[in-house]
């Protein structure tokens, strides 16, 4: 198994524009997870589904934070419209059945100028 | 919601010698606490974790306590390399069952000294 695979790995947009990411999680995991790293803040859960089903979205900053999980096996965040201070890393996760320790994706860096 | 407070923030030791990292929780709920490094530009890689009904558990030179009484849990490097600088996060999870995701302390940059 390849692991949690993200994309891009590197993302350069200018503010305004709508940004999607996108996250593949581990085959036969159940829970996915999307957080954002910062220095200010450390690591924040912004939004997790179990089966697909969103479950919490307490984290999602504001309204311009969206996320989906149409299948058992991609997961986008999109961000619309974006703003400098959304600048930050990216990391989705797996898990199964919520028990485990997640495992994470190599993260989307994003920058917004 | 769930408050994982970690500390030190920085921590540096000589090689060889041992670290400790130390990290609280808020809710008594809590029953999974994973160990997560995170070295520079890449992502958090899962070391260790210890469930709530053991109080210690070992891998090689690491270590993981929990004192759930006290509602904390620590992490024990020892004879340090210094392949073990990184940043180090301590989690909480309340696990089963509409399980909330982990809630991470702020991080413990450790320094290996030569």
């Amino acid at each position: 198994d390849a692991g949690v695979i993200q994309s891009p790995r590197h993302e350069v947009t200018e503010m305004g524009q709508e940004v999607t990411l996108r996250c593949k999680p581990i085959s036969g995991h159940d829970y996915l997870f999307w957080y954002r790293q910062t220095m200010m803040r450390g690591l924040e859960l912004l939004i997790y589904f179990n089966n697909n089903v969103p479950i919490d979205d307490s984290g999602m900053p504001e309204d311009r934070f969206s996320a989906k999980m149409p299948n058992a096996s991609f997961s986008t965040l999109k961000i619309q419209p974006s703003e400098p201070r959304d600048s930050a890393v990216y990391f989705c996760a797996s898990s199964y059945s919520g028990f485990m320790g997640a495992f994470f994706g190599q993260g989307t860096r994003l920058t917004v100028v | 919601g769930e408050n994982v407070e970690q500390h030190p923030s920085t921590l540096s030791v000589q090689e060889g010698d041992s670290a400790v990292i130390k990290c609280t929780y808020s809710d008594s709920a809590s029953n999974y606490f994973p160990w997560y490094k995170q070295e520079l530009g890449k992502r958090p890689q899962l070391i260790i974790d210890i469930r709530s009904n053991v109080g210690e558990k070992k891998d090689q030179r690491i270590a993981v306590t929990l004192n759930k009484t006290a509602k904390h849990f620590s992490l024990h490097i020892t004879e340090t390399q210094p392949e073990d600088s990184a940043v180090y996060f301590c989690a909480a999870l309340i696990s089963g069952g509409g399980a909330d995701g982990l809630t991470f302390g702020k991080g413990t940059h450790l320094i290996i000294q030569p």
